[in-house]
Formats: structure tokens, C-alpha cells, sequence
């Protein structure tokens, strides 16, 4: 059964560094690409980044790029995501997803940028 | 970016009737090697998205064949039949075809 199981989420303060991990199980983690996404309170959904299987080529929306890094630890089966510079408009829950049609997601976990 | 417009917002429907949403894209979603990535979620309340239907026309693992997708170059369609209870909640589209990848504005399945 594939599962993926954020961690890392919370309260943090305008300006600091927040980073997200997402450990995925049931499949062979290093065989697919895989993505961040994220949804602001009462709000839709927004693609955030997206890290090829081998970690070689990554991608960003326009709002973060140059703050947060998508990055992967093959070896153990985790993808993370550096958040740094936040703002208050990155207020959300964030969720892992596997492959470009994200099959599958994550639970979520909620980041909250306040002082 | 390509923008990705979804009809309507909201859909009252009765159960056991027929709902159909529509998403549009600013330009064509047709890849380079011939393939098009539109694909269709529903997130129910309180949980996270999953994904209903993949390029364009294929249910994913587990989806009843109430659900069905249809469409090509700009406009696409989700339609399901025989709305039951567990069907009720947001619709998104999601084009995966040129990046950035981007979200239709979702629809809000209710009943009538």
C-alpha cells in the first residue's frame, strides 16, 4: 500500500525557516517523480515544486522560487522541502504527492506563518 | 501560465442524478510527445484530494465507472452519473502539461 506521511509543519514566524519531510512507503521511491502542493485556508489548490526521481531536475512556481527547495534522500525514501523567507501568504497545509498527475497524497501538514 | 477555468462553482445536484463540470485551459494541453495531461480530483471534506481520473479519460485504480472524463486541446469534461453521497465535494482539473502546473478553481458538489 503506498502511503506518504508529512512531518514538519507548525507556527512560525514571518522571515524564519520551516522544513517539511515526507516519508513515503509501498512503492519503490527512487522509479517516480515527485511534487509538493499546497492549499491556504478555504482556498484551492496550488502546485508548489516538483523533483525528478533522481533529484536531477527540479521546478518551481514563480512565488518561490529563490525560498523554498525541493529536494530527496533516495536512499531513504524521503522528500523534503526547505522553506526559508516565509510570509504570511505561505500560510497553508502542504502536501506530498507522488508523480505529475499525483496519484497519491499525503495527509497534509499545516504550516502557519505568524508573529 | 496556463489558466485553467472551471464551471461552474457550484453544482446542486439530487442523488442519484447526473452532474457534469467543465474545464477550460488558456492554451492547448496537448504535450510535445502527443499525450494529454488533464486530470481530474475530488476532495472530500476534510481530507485530501485523490485522484479521479488521469490524461484526460482514465479512471484511476479504485474509481467507479460513474466517473468519466471526456475532452481534447482546451476543453474537458467530468461527468458523473448515478451522484451518490460519498461523491459529494470539491472538484479541481490540474493540467500537468507545461509547468508551471496549474489548478482549475475547483467545484463544490452539493446536493440539490
Amino acid at each position: 500500500e503506498v502511503q506518504l506521511v508529512e512531518s514538519g509543519g507548525g507556527l512560525v514566524q514571518p522571515g524564519r525557516s520551516m522544513k517539511l519531510s515526507c516519508a513515503a512507503s509501498g512503492f519503490t521511491f527512487n522509479n517516480y517523480d515527485m511534487a509538493w502542493v499546497c492549499q491556504a485556508p478555504k482556498k484551492g489548490l496550488e502546485w508548489v515544486a516538483t523533483i525528478s526521481y533522481d533529484g536531477s531536475s527540479t521546478y518551481y512556481r514563480d512565488s518561490v522560487k529563490g525560498r523554498f527547495t525541493i529536494s530527496r534522500d533516495n536512499a531513504k525514501s524521503t522528500l523534503y522541502l526547505q522553506m526559508d523567507s516565509l510570509r504570511s501568504e505561505d500560510t497553508a497545509t502542504y502536501y506530498c504527492a507522488r508523480r505529475t498527475r499525483f496519484d497519491y497524497w499525503g495527509q497534509g501538514v499545516m504550516v502557519t506563518v505568524s508573529s | 501560465d496556463v489558466v485553467m477555468t472551471q464551471t461552474p462553482v457550484s453544482l446542486p445536484v439530487s442523488l442519484g442524478g447526473q452532474a457534469s463540470i467543465s474545464c477550460r485551459s488558456s492554451q492547448s494541453l496537448v504535450h510535445s510527445n502527443g499525450n494529454t495531461y488533464l486530470h481530474w480530483y475530488l476532495q472530500k471534506p476534510g481530507q485530501s484530494p485523490q485522484l479521479l481520473i488521469y490524461r484526460v479519460s482514465n479512471r484511476f485504480s479504485g474509481v467507479p465507472d460513474r466517473f468519466s472524463g471526456s475532452g481534447s486541446g482546451t476543453d474537458f469534461t467530468l461527468k458523473i452519473s448515478r451522484v451518490e453521497p460519498e461523491d459529494l465535494g470539491d472538484y479541481y482539473c490540474l493540467q500537468s502539461t507545461h509547468f508551471p502546473l496549474t489548478f482549475g478553481s475547483g467545484t463544490k458538489l452539493e446536493i440539490k
